[in-house]
């Protein structure tokens, strides 16, 4: 069965502090691996898919990269809309998911 | 932009009673999934759905737990007997293929008492 762990479970940051999150993870196969952004009450909001490792992706102050083990999500400069939830998941028919990591962005 | 909806946002529910959690997923995906978190834990896969059919589904998703396309638009899941342990989000999800991204709807948030 797929495992993810994420760590850290939580991280504060203050304002422009750039930190990264961390995804290990132990699948069979691996058919992708996806983050999420996930707000209070809200559903997963899909930030980026990656299949291979060496593979990057990015989008304004996030950037996702994998190898053979572990994904990492790299926050730079965050600001305050940056605090969430930051979810891991591996699979195809069937997404597994980690516990997440809460980011909170002081101003 | 595309996106899965579902309703209602909010279901109280007596325990023995039947609920049915409805979802639109987005138009041109042919994979439908329902994942379910239960406050202060992981999201988890409940079932996935392909051509009417079930495609795979975990442990949680027992006899009390059915999956339906009524029509060429809505996905539903039902519940037959809730549990006080069937509280949770459920969340509603869709894609184009397996293994390419699932989008999810905003969720249910389901009570029983």
């Amino acid at each position: 069965e797929d495992q993810v762990t994420q760590s850290p479970e939580a991280l504060r940051l203050q304002e422009g502090e750039s930190s990264s999150l961390n995804c290990s993870y132990t699948v069979s196969g691996l058919r992708g691996l996806f983050w999420y952004r996930q707000d209070p009450g809200k559903g997963p909001e899909f930030l980026f898919t990656l299949y291979s490792a060496g593979e990057e992706k990015e989008k304004e102050r996030l950037k996702a990269t994998l190898t053979k083990k572990e994904s990492f999500l790299h926050i730079t400069a965050p600001k305050p809309e940056d605090s969430a939830t930051y979810l891991c998941a591996v699979g195809d028919y069937k997404l597994s998911f980690g516990a997440g990591t809460t980011v909170t962005v002081r101003a | 932009e595309p996106e899965v909806t579902q309703t209602p946002s909010h279901q109280v529910t007596q325990m023995g009673q039947e609920v049915i959690l409805r979802c639109v997923p987005i138009s041109n995906h042919l994979y439908f999934y329902w994942y379910r978190q239960i406050l202060g834990q992981k999201v988890e896969f409940l079932v996935s759905f392909y051509n009417n059919e079930i495609s795979e589904k975990s442990e949680i998703f027992d006899d009390q737990f059915s999956v339906e396309r009524p029509d060429g638009s809505n996905f539903t899941l039902k519940i037959r007997s809730t549990k006080l342990e069937d509280s949770a989000m459920y969340f509603c999800a869709s894609s184009d293929v397996p293994g390419e991204t699932q989008y999810f709807g905003p969720g249910t948030r389901l009570l029983v008492l």
